[in-house]
C-alpha cells in the first residue's frame, strides 16, 4: 500500500504546454511538499502545504502553482513549459511539527520525471 | 559556497568494505541531521537520524555529527552490493524552520 503515490510516473511534453502532477498520501499527515531535483541531483523544496495554506514558497516561478484540494492531496500545475523545467520531480509528506517532537521525517514519492523537448 | 556540500561521487568499493560518506555545511543553526538513501529511478528515503553532536548506530550503519567542525558523516560496514545507491545527506534548524536542505548525495557503487 503505497504511503505517498504521484502520477505520472513519466510526462515529456513541448514548449509551451500546461501539466500537471498529482500526489496523494495516505499516511495523514498534515503537511506536503514539492521538491525539485535537477540533473546534478540538487533535491530543492518548492513548496510545503499546511492545513490547505501555503507556508512555504522558494521563489520558484509564478509558472508553477501548487493546488492542494484537501490534506491528503497536493498537485503541481505548470503552466508555459520551458526546457529548464526538466527535471524529477517529488512529492513528500510529513506529519506536523509540535514541542515534543520537533523533528519530522519526510516520506517521498516515487518521483515524476518530466521532459520538455 | 552552498549551505550543505557534499562530493556527489561515485564511491565505487569492494563488497565488505567500510565506506565513510560525509557532508559539511555552514549554518550554525541546523540542528538535525539526517540521511537519506535513494535507488536509482526511486524517492529518498529516510535511513537515518541525529539531534545534535553525537554518534548513532543502527545494525551496519552509524551516523556521525561534530557540530563544532560542521561536519557529518555515515559509515557503513561490510557494505553490500544492495547498498549501491545515491546517499543524501539532510539537516534542518528544527522548530518553526524545519524545511531540511539536502547536499546533492553520493553515489555509492559496491562491487561484488
Amino acid at each position: 500500500d503505497t504511503a505517498v503515490s504521484q502520477t505520472p510516473k513519466y510526462l515529456v511534453t513541448q514548449m509551451g504546454n500546461d501539466k500537471s502532477i498529482k500526489c496523494e498520501q495516505n499516511l495523514g499527515h498534515d503537511t506536503m511538499y514539492w521538491y525539485k531535483q535537477d540533473s546534478k541531483k540538487f533535491l530543492k523544496i518548492m513548496f510545503s502545504y499546511n492545513n490547505k495554506e501555503l507556508i512555504i514558497n522558494e521563489t520558484v516561478p509564478n509558472r508553477f502553482s501548487p493546488k492542494s484540494p484537501d490534506k491528503a492531496h497536493l498537485n503541481l500545475h505548470i503552466n508555459s513549459l520551458e526546457l529548464g523545467d526538466s527535471a524529477v520531480y517529488f512529492c513528500a509528506s510529513s506529519q506536523d511539527l509540535d514541542i515534543s517532537f520537533p523533528y519530522t521525517e519526510a516520506f517521498f514519492g516515487q518521483g515524476t520525471r518530466l521532459t520538455v523537448v | 559556497q552552498k549551505e550543505v556540500e557534499q562530493d556527489p561521487g561515485p564511491l565505487s568499493v569492494p563488497e565488505g568494505a567500510i565506506v565513510s560518506l560525509n557532508c559539511t555545511y555552514s549554518n550554525s543553526a541546523f540542528q538535525y541531521f539526517m540521511w537519506y538513501r535513494q535507488y536509482s529511478r526511486k524517492g529518498p528515503e529516510l535511513l537515518m537520524y541525529t539531534y545534535s553532536s553525537g554518534n548513532k548506530e543502527d545494525g551496519r550503519f552509524t551516523a556521525q555529527v561534530d557540530k563544532s567542525s560542521k561536519y557529518i558523516s555515515l559509515f557503513i560496514r561490510d557494505s553490500q552490493p544492495s547498498d549501491s545507491a545515491t546517499y543524501l545527506c539532510a539537516m534542518s534548524e528544527g522548530g518553526g524552520s524545519y524545511i531540511p536542505t539536502f547536499g546533492r548525495g553520493t553515489s555509492l557503487i559496491v562491487h561484488p
